[in-house]
C-alpha cells in the first residue's frame, strides 16, 4: 500500500523559517504534492515535485528525494496567516494524503 | 474561490438514511474526485470520474456510490448512514483525467452529521 508520515504539530514565531518533513512508502507515484488547509476550509494546492530537488514558489519551497523516500515543505518569513494544516500527498491516480501537520505561528 | 461548488454546505440526518451530495467542477475540468475527511482518518480519496466514466476507486464503502452526468457535475450518494459517516466531504476537479493530477481544485465541502 501507500502511506505517508509527517509530524502532527509544529510551532514557530512570525518571521521564522519552518520545515515540515514527509516520509512515504509507495510502490510507484508521479510526484509529491503539498496542500494547505485552514480550519474547516478547502485544501489548496501549494507545490509539486515531480523530480528530485527543490521547487520554489515565493515564500514556500518544496523538496523531494526519491532515493530517500523523503520530502519537505519549507516556509520562510512566517506570517500569522500561515497558521494552518499542511498535507503532503502522493500523486498517482488520485492524491493519497498524509495525516497533516498543524502549524501554529505566534507573534 | 476555487471555482468548484458543492451543495449543501451542511447536512444533518439520522442513521439509516440516504443523502446525496452534489458537486460542480470548475469550468472546463473533466475530472471530479471525491474525498472524505474525518478526524481519525484524515483526508481519504473515495472515487474519481473523468468525463462521465469512473476512472479510479479508493476507500469507498459499498454503501456509497457516485456518478458524473453529461454536464460534468457529480453526485455522491451515501446510504444506510452510520454515525461513523459523519465527516467533511470534499470534491475536487482537475482538467485532465490521467495519472499525475497533482493540482486539484477543491470545493468548500459538505459537512455531514449523522445523529
Amino acid at each position: 500500500g501507500q502511506s505517508l508520515e509527517q509530524p502532527s504539530e509544529v510551532t514557530a514565531v512570525e518571521g521564522a523559517i519552518v520545515q515540515i518533513n514527509c516520509t512515504y512508502q509507495t510502490s510507484g507515484f508521479y510526484g509529491l504534492s503539498w496542500y494547505q488547509q485552514h480550519d474547516g476550509g478547502a485544501p489548496t494546492f501549494l507545490s509539486y515535485n515531480a523530480l528530485d530537488g527543490l521547487e520554489e514558489t515565493g515564500r514556500f519551497s518544496s523538496f523531494l528525494s526519491r532515493s530517500d523516500s523523503y520530502g519537505y515543505l519549507l516556509l520562510q518569513e512566517l506570517q500569522m496567516k500561515d497558521s494552518a494544516s499542511y498535507f503532503c500527498a502522493l500523486t498517482g491516480t488520485a492524491l493519497i494524503f498524509g495525516k497533516g501537520t498543524t502549524l501554529s505561528v505566534s507573534s | 474561490d476555487s471555482g468548484v461548488t458543492q451543495t449543501p454546505k451542511h447536512l444533518i440526518t439520522a442513521t439509516g438514511q440516504r443523502v446525496t451530495l452534489r458537486c460542480s467542477p470548475r469550468s472546463g475540468d473533466l475530472s471530479v474526485y471525491w474525498y472524505q475527511q474525518s478526524l481519525d482518518q484524515g483526508l481519504q480519496f473515495l472515487i474519481q470520474y473523468y468525463n462521465g466514466e469512473e476512472r479510479a476507486k479508493g476507500n469507498i464503502l459499498e454503501r456509497f456510490s457516485a456518478q458524473q452526468f453529461p454536464d460534468l457535475h457529480s453526485e455522491l450518494n451515501l446510504s444506510s448512514l452510520e454515525l461513523g459517516d459523519s465527516a467533511l466531504y470534499f470534491c475536487a476537479s482537475a482538467p485532465g483525467g490521467g495519472q499525475g493530477a497533482n493540482e486539484q481544485y477543491f470545493g468548500p465541502g459538505t459537512r455531514l452529521t449523522v445523529t
